[in-house]
């Protein structure tokens, strides 16, 4: 079935580094892919989305470029801050198997150490 | 800008007890999703519903009901509570392909 693998665990990192969480997926079609990002008591919140090859998605200073070729979308931001930390889910939405099921990878912890 | 409300935010039960969990929303979405959230494993689909008295089962739907009586609901029932299954429940909801809406969870410990 369609599933979503991303970097898993925690990732630690000091402020101003370079973020990459890896995020693959497996499905038929071009399904939409999403960023979540989910802060501590509360449920998780869009980040944002691409729905075909090539596209970018960003917000925040965060981006990922759907590449169908790699099935990837990997979260990347420039210079994280301490506020940033929180867990970071990637999620595939529905496509021409799934109509209407949105599946989330396992999520990870980003520490950004002040 | 709408909302999703859950509650309770808090849920104690006894081992083998039928629990309910209830969700609102009012954005007028078509589709309500009930997710299971453990620590370490994600995000984990227990039942969908992509209209009014319409169920879907999730990877997860084993030892759980759902219903949808109405558009802006969506309920969830444990039928036995087990104490490995202390998690956050968390409604969501979304029209079509666009993103989807959490509320902010139901915490189950089970006694």
């Amino acid at each position: 079935g369609d599933s979503v693998t991303q970097t898993e665990g925690q990732v630690a990192l000091s402020e101003e580094d370079f973020l990459t969480i890896h995020c693959n997926y497996s499905a038929s079609g071009y399904p939409a892919l999403f960023w979540y990002v989910q802060y501590p008591g509360e449920g998780p919140q869009f980040l944002f989305r691409a729905s075909r090859d090539k596209e970018k998605g960003s917000s925040r200073g965060f981006e990922a470029t759907y590449d169908k070729g790699t099935t990837s979308f990997h979260l990347r931001k420039a210079s994280v801050q301490e506020s940033d930390s929180a867990v970071y889910y990637c999620a595939l939405g529905p496509n021409d198997t799934n109509a209407y099921k949105v599946i989330f990878g396992k999520g990870t912890h980003l520490h950004v150490l002040p | 800008g709408g909302i999703i409300t859950q509650t309770p935010k808090f849920l104690i039960g006894q081992e083998g007890q039928k629990l309910t969990l209830k969700c609102q929303q009012n954005f007028n979405h078509d589709t309500m999703y009930w997710y299971r959230q453990d620590s370490g494993k994600g995000l984990r689909l227990i039942y969908y519903s992509i209209t009014e008295n319409d169920l879907q089962k999730g990877d997860l739907s084993e030892g759980y009901d759902a219903s949808r009586e109405k558009k802006s609901s969506f309920s969830l029932t444990v039928t036995s509570a087990q104490k490995n299954e202390m998690a956050v429940f968390l409604c969501a909801s979304s029209m079509s392909n666009t993103e989807v809406f959490f509320g902010k969870g139901t915490r189950l410990t089970v006694v």
